[in-house]
């Protein structure tokens, strides 16, 4: 069956502009988390939705950056005024909505590059 | 707060050698363990998982991993490489009840033929 996808793959945008990733994750999948990946810094956890629930934004670095989750599927992130240290690769993953343990499945991930 | 330390940024391999990636974690409660691993402009693919139970955990393409609570260490190996296991491994671990994974920073396995 069909993975998590996200668009675009890549995206080149100049400081100070805003930028919106996409995320669709796996049909059915109620939890849906986005990730951070910068050169040297691993992997960072940006914010969590689960369900109707509140998101657990605690990941999200500035109050630039958010994220909304539409219907309880596709998910947006955006990147307000955008500056050269937000340049990473943006990873969406998410899982069925039942025992925590249950395996996230990521996404290819867009690169983001603000010049 | 947990976090987790792949010591090793980059790690050589002669082909059908064996290996050991090396992770250490610090948390103060229980803790659910993972390995992901990244093929080259590819996503994130599970390896394997420790929940509970058996310490020794066993994933695809022969890797396997061992839960040592007292070192808080979840080493992966595999004894005999192969090309096609180049590729980015990263160890991450979440908190019991928490639902964020908290990853290290990676190991670049590089096979040398």
């Amino acid at each position: 069956g069909a993975g998590v996808s996200q668009s675009p793959s890549n995206k080149v945008t100049e400081k100070g502009k805003d930028v919106e990733l996409r995320c669709d994750p796996i049909s059915g999948h109620t939890a849906l988390y986005w990730y951070r990946q910068s050169l040297g810094q691993g992997l960072e956890f940006l914010i969590y939705f689960q369900g109707n629930s509140a998101p657990d934004k605690s990941g999200l670095p500035s109050d630039r950056f958010s994220a909304e989750r539409t219907g309880g599927s596709v998910s947006t992130l955006t990147i307000q005024r955008t500056q050269q240290e937000d340049s990473a690769v943006y990873l969406c993953a998410s899982r069925t909505g039942g025992a925590r343990t249950d395996t996230q499945y990521f996404g290819p991930g867009t690169r983001l590059t603000v010049l | 707060a947990q976090s987790v330390t792949q010591l090793d940024s980059q790690v050589p391999v002669f082909e059908e050698a064996p290996v050991e990636l090396r992770c250490n974690y610090s948390s103060s409660v229980s803790v659910y363990l993972f390995w992901y691993v990244q093929y080259p402009n590819q996503g994130l693919q599970l390896l394997l998982k420790y929940l509970s139970g058996s310490t020794l955990v066993k994933g695809i393409n022969g890797f396997e991993a061992e839960f040592n609570k007292s070192q808080t260490s979840f080493h992966l190996r595999k004894p005999s490489v192969h090309i096609s296991d180049t590729a980015e491994y990263f160890c991450a671990v979440s908190e019991k009840g928490n639902e964020k994974l908290t990853f290290g920073t990676g190991t670049r396995l590089t096979i040398i033929p």
